[in-house]
């Protein structure tokens, strides 16, 4: 079984810049996750979808992040305009309800300058 | 108060050594127990899980969840090289799906 697919695996920016990740989920799953992890920190939850809806954005700084899955299946990410505190790694999971653990990818490394 | 706990380390041990990894938390809501590992560099797998108090055992590693005492452990035994890497506690909310990470605790065995 193919796991959870992030591109691109780094990206270097400047600040005030755009930025778009991409996650392609687990064949069949259909709750998607997006994390973000600071360095020696836990990932901390930015939104949850169900499917192409959201069930949990309470987390993402509206102003300038976002995201959407199309079709229930991928899913992007974007940062307009990137801060330096956004340094971070994003990472993708997702999960088979009802239950289940949640599987994530390998992340995407992004260093704001 | 944070809602999770959990000393980040470094922690550094010889091989063969018992290690034990801790976490307390403070919501009482909190009903599933899991431990995560994360190599460099990786996104986290999962280890252990379980939604009640005692001990869960799997090869070398114990998850042990007190809840009235609202403390996680995770015990590995003859700790080997490829154990590296940093652990997180996490924990669900009942009738929730997302995970609540404490901070991660860097290990490093010695060979």
């Amino acid at each position: 079984e193919a796991g959870v697919a992030q591109s691109p695996r780094y990206k270097i920016i400047e600040k005030r810049q755009s930025v778009a990740f991409w996650c392609n989920p687990i064949s069949g799953h259909a709750t998607l996750y997006w994390y973000q992890q600071i360095l020696g920190q836990g990932p901390k939850l930015l939104i949850q979808f169900q499917n192409n809806g959201v069930v949990d954005d309470s987390q993402l700084p509206k102003d300038r992040f976002s995201a959407e899955r199309l079709k229930g299946v991928d899913s992007t990410l974007k940062i307009q305009p990137a801060k330096l505190e956004d340094s971070a790694v994003y990472l993708c999971a997702s999960r088979l309800p009802p239950g289940g653990a949640q599987f994530f990818g390998p992340g995407t490394r992004l260093t704001v300058l | 108060q944070k809602e999770v706990e959990q000393d980040p380390g470094p922690l550094s041990v010889p091989e063969g050594a018992i290690v034990s990894l801790n976490c307390t938390y403070s919501n009482s809501a909190f009903q599933y127990f899991m431990w995560y590992r994360q190599y460099s560099r990786k996104g986290p797998e999962l280890l252990m899980y379980t939604y009640s108090s005692g001990n869960k055992e799997d090869g070398r590693f114990t998850a042990q969840v007190d809840k009235s005492s609202k403390y996680i452990s995770l015990f590995i035994r003859d700790s080997q090289p490829s154990d590296s890497a940093t652990y997180l506690c996490a924990f669900i909310i009942q009738g929730a799906q997302k995970l609540v990470f404490g901070q991660g605790t860097r290990l490093t065995i010695n060979p």
